[in-house]
């Protein structure tokens, strides 16, 4: 079975913090995924990453950045924490390269970070 | 538009009762197609991937209309334990990156 661990479920910080969202994954996947998700709004892509040091924006990149050393982990970074970035933050990993016309495989997520800035 | 929509219910119904939910794509180069499952302060997980000719598993059903470009997922003799949220999930071309509808929210009432 895939694990995707993210190292918080729960976080508290101020506005203005720095914050560090991690999330290892142990299924040595190419892809992996920040998402952030709200009551009506669903999953939102943050960012995501296809291979070590490489990066892609997602829908709404902004005040985020992100940090990929490792294969295995994939780190989310609020630069300086507004309390817009309130909300459940969810990483997850895939395997690929995905290639045209096959089924392609699934998303394996995280627990999730309920990230509360104060 | 929303690239994937999916109606947001809530669905209730009583145990034991099918119910079908649809979700509609607006990308006609999707590729990769799946159903997720969400329970309340969870994360969604793989309920089942859908395949072109339509596929089963157990009580689940799903089907895929590539031509009017909308996917569907049957449940039948709906348990207690279904109650959650179903999210529609699509991959466009050769893009790494899945595309997640909002989601239909069912519960099943004893």
């Amino acid at each position: 079975d895939v694990k995707v661990t993210q190292s918080s479920r729960y976080l508290v910080k101020r506005t203005g913090e720095k914050v560090f969202l991690e999330c290892v994954q142990d299924m040595d996947h190419e892809n992996m995924f920040w998402y952030r998700q709200d009551p009506g709004l669903g999953l939102r892509l943050i960012y995501f990453s296809y291979d070590v040091k490489m990066k892609e924006k997602g829908d709404i990149p902004e005040g985020y950045s992100v940090s990929r050393e490792k294969k295995e982990r994939f780190s989310l970074i609020l630069e300086s924490a507004s309390t817009n970035q309130t909300s459940m933050y969810l990483c997850a990993s895939r395997g690929g390269p995905v290639r045209g016309g096959d089924l392609g495989e699934p998303q394996h997520f995280g627990d999730g970070t309920r990230l509360s800035i104060l | 538009r929303k690239e994937v929509e999916q109606d947001p219910g809530p669905f209730n119904v009583p145990e034991g009762a099918t119910v079908a939910f649809n979700c509609t794509y607006s990308n006609s180069a999707s590729q990769s197609f799946f159903w997720y499952r969400q329970d309340c302060r969870k994360e969604p997980k793989l309920l089942m991937s859908v395949y072109s000719s339509g596929n089963e598993d157990g009580r689940f059903t799903a089907q895929l209309n590539r031509a009017s470009q909308y996917i569907s997922l049957l449940i039948r003799d709906s348990k207690l334990s279904d109650s959650a949220t179903y999210l529609c999930v699509v991959r466009w071309g050769s893009a790494r990156q899945l595309t997640f509808g909002s989601g239909t929210q069912l519960t099943v009432l004893p």
